[in-house]
């Protein structure tokens, strides 16, 4: 089977400082995609970034910067200097390869709030 | 290029009656899949499309749902006998191809009363 999970429910930081949201995935697959989506008030799923199995390098985007371990089956995301516009619910999904998920569903975990306070 | 939309934003209905809830992927896209958020959760899958065809719809709850793409583009998720528990945001996403990136539409808040 597969499953995402984020077990922080909730994170509040103030503003400027550094988050780290966690997220820890369970697949059969050995060909699957890792993805973030933010969800702002608004409550329109935003897309963040897509991840494949096979490329374990980390990433970097603005202020944005992503941790991928298979050792570990983590994908974790960091938001540098965090801002108020970055609160909203974030989260982790996995969309598996050609054994259990032909189709690309996507699994997502539970979401993690974060508020950024001024 | 226009994002996904979907039609109606709010729904509301009560136990027993019919829904239809639409949505209109982007131009190009072949997968469309159908999610259903109820409140503090993740969004869970529900159906997906590959061109006209439901390809999976292991996620549909029970009969009471269905959902058609008849021409390949537009798609329509459809609720008989509304439950209560029927209450959720309902998502459709697009993508290329299936595994590829996933676009959301605004969402369809339907309430049952």
């Amino acid at each position: 089977a597969q499953k995402v999970t984020q077990a922080q429910t909730e994170i509040s930081v103030v503003e400027k400082e550094d988050v780290t949201l966690d997220c820890v995935y369970e697949t059969r697959d050995t060909t699957y995609y890792l993805f973030w989506y933010k969800q702002p008030p608004s409550g329109e799923l935003v897309f963040l970034i897509r991840r494949n199995s096979f490329d374990e390098q980390n990433e970097i985007s603005g202020r944005y910067s992503w941790n991928f371990q298979k050792s570990t089956s983590s994908f974790n995301f960091t938001i540098t200097a965090s801002q108020v516009v970055d609160s909203a619910v974030y989260f982790c999904a996995l969309s598996g390869g050609m054994i259990y998920n032909q189709g690309g569903k996507l699994i997502f975990g539970q979401g993690t709030e974060l508020s950024v306070k001024p | 290029g226009a994002g996904v939309s979907q039609t109606p934003s709010n729904k509301v209905t009560e136990k027993g009656k019919y829904v239809e809830l639409r949505c209109d992927p982007i131009s190009g896209h072949t997968a469309l899949y159908w999610y259903r958020q109820s409140l503090g959760q993740g969004p869970e899958f529900l159906i997906y499309f590959q061109g006209t065809g439901a390809a999976d719809d292991s996620g549909l709850p029970n009969d009471r749902f269905f959902a058609v793409r008849p021409e390949g583009s537009v798609s329509t998720l459809k609720i008989q006998r509304t439950e209560r528990g029927d209450s959720a945001v309902y998502l459709c996403a697009s993508s290329f191809a299936s595994h590829e990136t996933q676009y959301f539409g605004p969402g369809t808040r339907l309430l049952v009363l």
